[in-house]
C-alpha cells in the first residue's frame, strides 16, 4: 500500500536561514507527489507537485522540492525562510485515481 | 476562479447527536468532491470522494456518510455522533483529470463532547 513518511515532527529554523523538510514515500509505480502548507485553523495551500520530467521542481513562496527516485524521496527547500512560513507542510503521493495519502506533516517554527 | 466554501467553520455537539457539515464549489462544473478528516497530530485521511452526482465512494468504514445533491454540493452527515468523529474536516475538489490537483476549503473544526 501507498505511504508517505515525514520523520520530522517540528523542525525549528532560524529566520533567514535555509530550509530542507524530508519527505519519503512508498508506492510501486512513478508517483505523483505534492507539497501542501496548512496555517493554523485553515485548509491546505497547493505548493508545489510533481508528475513527471524535471525533478526539481519550482513552487510559490520561493520553495523547491527535488524528486529523487533512488531515494524514494522528496524533500522541500527553501534557501531563506520568512517568520511568514510557520506553518505545517504536508507531503502526499497521488496514486493516480485521484486519490492522495498524506505523511503526517512536519510543524515549522521560525525564530527570530 | 474557483473557490471552495465549507460551513460551519466550528461546530460543537454532543455525543449522539446527528451531523451536517456542508461543502459548495464555485466557479467549475462537474469538480471531483473529496472529504478528509484529520485528527490531532495526524495527517489527513481521505473519508469519501465523489465523481458525479449521486456517485459517493467511502474508503474508511465509519458512522459517517456523504451524499451529493447537487454537483457542486458535497454533505457530511452522522446520525450519531462519536467522541471519536472530532477533529478538522476538509473538503476539496479536483478537475476530472487522473491527478489533477487537489483545492482545499477552510475546513470545519467538530468538537464532540
Amino acid at each position: 500500500a501507498q505511504s508517505v513518511t515525514q520523520p520530522d515532527i517540528h523542525i525549528t529554523v532560524s529566520e533567514g536561514a535555509s530550509l530542507e523538510l524530508r519527505c519519503n514515500y512508498s508506492y510501486g509505480a512513478t508517483p505523483y507527489l505534492f507539497w501542501y502548507v496548512q496555517s493554523p485553523g485553515q485548509g491546505l495551500q497547493l505548493l508545489l507537485k510533481y508528475f513527471s520530467g524535471d525533478t526539481l521542481v519550482q513552487g510559490i513562496k520561493g520553495f523547491e522540492a527535488e524528486f529523487k527516485r533512488s531515494q524514494s524521496s522528496f524533500n522541500l527547500r527553501k534557501p531563506s525562510v520568512h517568520w511568514s512560513d510557520a506553518a505545517e507542510y504536508f507531503c502526499a503521493v497521488g496514486t493516480g485515481f485521484q486519490k492522495l495519502v498524506f505523511g503526517t506533516g512536519t510543524r515549522l517554527l521560525v525564530s527570530p | 476562479s474557483q473557490t471552495i466554501h465549507q460551513w460551519p467553520a466550528t461546530l460543537v455537539q454532543p455525543v449522539g447527536s446527528p451531523l451536517s457539515l456542508e461543502c459548495t464549489v464555485e466557479g467549475t462544473s462537474n469538480p471531483n468532491l473529496y472529504w478528509y478528516r484529520q485528527a490531532a497530530g495526524r495527517g489527513l485521511q481521505l473519508l469519501f470522494y465523489s465523481v458525479g452526482i449521486g456517485q459517493i465512494s467511502s474508503e474508511v468504514p465509519q458512522n459517517l456518510s456523504a451524499s451529493r445533491p447537487q454537483d457542486r454540493q458535497f454533505i457530511l452527515s452522522s446520525k450519531k455522533l462519536l467522541l471519536s468523529d472530532s477533529g478538522f474536516y476538509l473538503c476539496a475538489w479536483s478537475g476530472q483529470g487522473a491527478m489533477d490537483t487537489q483545492y482545499f476549503g477552510p475546513g470545519t473544526r467538530l468538537t464532540v463532547l
